[in-house]
């Protein structure tokens, strides 16, 4: 079984601050990689897939990197909306979740 | 609209079953891949079942084997979980997914449900 480890768990940040979250897999899953938001009380939503391709109506603040077995999603300028926590997901071999990293604030 | 609406959920005895139904409306479902994830009280997501297209292929996490089943009707763009055999750490927040994005083999979850609370306590 291929494990998602993603830290931090929890992530103080202010607006305007760049934000970097790290995904890792436990073995190489090329590019299946998506990064998810989840707000309190509601359902995930998909911001990035295949690593790096952001899905329509995402903000163009947020961004995915990497490869492998490691990958990154960066929030270039903190919204008040993007206080939330987020999930990398691998679909290589069946699907896996990280442990999710709370976005705060600071 | 595509939107997916999970129903079913509620209180049930350790030992006991329960079914989770999901409609789907907005896109063609018999043309997608269908997923079950759940979210246990106050932790992160975790893949229970999916189901290919026509129903002929399944996978489960090894936790629900032989507990679960998933099934569908795209007659009426359905797609199903039957529990059995329930046990207090699968009391969650069950949602239904499409696996709809990205990928070649396999997708990642592009359009999900709201959720329905299953309780498994005595």
């Amino acid at each position: 079984d291929i494990q998602m480890t993603q830290s931090p768990s929890t992530l103080s940040a202010s607006v305007g601050d760049r934000v970097t979250i790290t995904c890792r897999a436990s073995q190489s899953i090329s590019s299946w990689l998506a990064w998810y938001q989840q707000k309190p009380g509601k359902a995930p939503k998909v911001l990035i897939y295949d690593a790096s391709t952001l899905d329509s109506g995402v903000p163009s603040r947020f961004s995915g990197s990497g490869s492998g077995t490691e990958f990154t999603l960066t929030i270039s300028s903190l919204q008040p909306d993007d206080f939330a926590t987020y999930y990398c997901q691998q679909y290589n071999s069946y699907w896996t979740f990280g442990q999710g990293t709370k976005v705060e604030i600071k | 609209e595509v939107q997916l609406v999970e129903s079913g959920g509620g209180l049930v005895q350790p030992g006991g079953s329960l079914r989770l139904s999901c409609a789907a409306s907005g896109f063609t479902f018999s043309n997608y891949w269908m997923s079950w994830v759940r979210q246990a009280p106050g932790k992160g997501l975790e893949w229970v079942a999916n189901i290919k297209k026509d129903g002929s292929e399944k996978y489960y996490v090894d936790s629900v084997k032989g507990r679960f089943t998933i099934t569908r009707d795209n007659a009426k763009n359905s797609l199903y979980l039957q529990m059995k055999s329930l046990r207090g750490e699968d009391t969650a927040v069950y949602y239904c997914a499409r696996d709809g994005i990205g990928g070649i083999t396999l997708h990642a979850f592009d359009i999900w449900g709201q959720g329905t609370m299953v309780t498994v306590s005595s």
